[in-house]
């Protein structure tokens, strides 16, 4: 099946720094979104991008179908950023999302 | 539009008990979907149901494990003689038109 790989695995960032997470995958994709994991466990939208780009206040993404990779940016990083970021596509023809296995981010003030 | 809804939220059981979760989609989505997430991993697809009808069951579904969706809106995860390697969060996601699935808040499962 598609394999999805983010980078990096764990990110520690100081309040108002910007960072950016990748996200790769083996094989052509017809949806792809990027989640927020907040502490209690509840997946959060952030992105429904299988190509181009998408701006969302402090965070954006882009996706280059093409070369198979996805990037979320955040920009002047808060405290509440804090959370695991995952990315999650669907292989063309099939349905159900795979995931990454996220991206552990910690903002610290 | 209150969102995807689960219930219970949290439930500890003793090995070997039967559990029963229930899901509840965004009103107008026809696809709901069920994940398994254990600690540091992502989401594990379960199985999908298009209305009422189950479309697609992962190899990690057992034969201890069964979902229904009888009515085309609600939908429960029925896990039978649970075991330890059973405790994880549940998690369901439903989608309508498009292609976005909405997760509601997962149902922790603890096994004893």
């Amino acid at each position: 099946g598609i394999q999805v790989e983010q980078s990096p695995p764990d990110l520690i960032l100081q309040e108002g720094a910007n960072s950016t997470l990748r996200c790769n995958f083996s094989d052509s994709v017809n949806n792809l979104q990027w989640f927020h994991q907040n502490p209690w466990g509840q997946l959060i939208n952030l992105f429904y991008i299988p190509s181009g780009t998408k701006q969302n206040g402090r965070l954006s993404a882009t996706t280059v179908a093409t070369e198979r990779y996805s990037l979320l940016y955040i920009s002047s990083s808060q405290t509440t950023d804090s959370g695991v970021y995952f990315c999650a596509v669907v292989h063309s023809g099939n349905t159900p999302l795979v995931f990454g296995k996220g991206t552990r981010l910690s903002v610290i003030a | 539009d209150t969102g995807v809804s689960q219930d219970p939220r949290h439930k500890i059981t003793k090995r070997g008990q039967n559990v029963t979760f229930r899901c509840d989609p965004i009103s107008e989505h026809n696809r709901l979907y069920w994940y398994r997430q254990t600690l540091g991993q992502g989401p594990e697809f379960l199985t999908y149901f298009q209305n009422e009808a189950q479309l697609e069951k992962s190899r990690l579904l057992s034969d201890r494990f069964s979902a229904e969706r009888p009515k085309g809106s609600f939908s429960t995860l029925e896990i039978q003689r649970t075991e330890q390697g059973d405790s994880a969060m549940y998690l369901c996601a439903s989608s309508g038109a498009g292609e976005t699935q909405y997760f509601g808040p997962g149902t922790r499962l603890l096994v004893l």
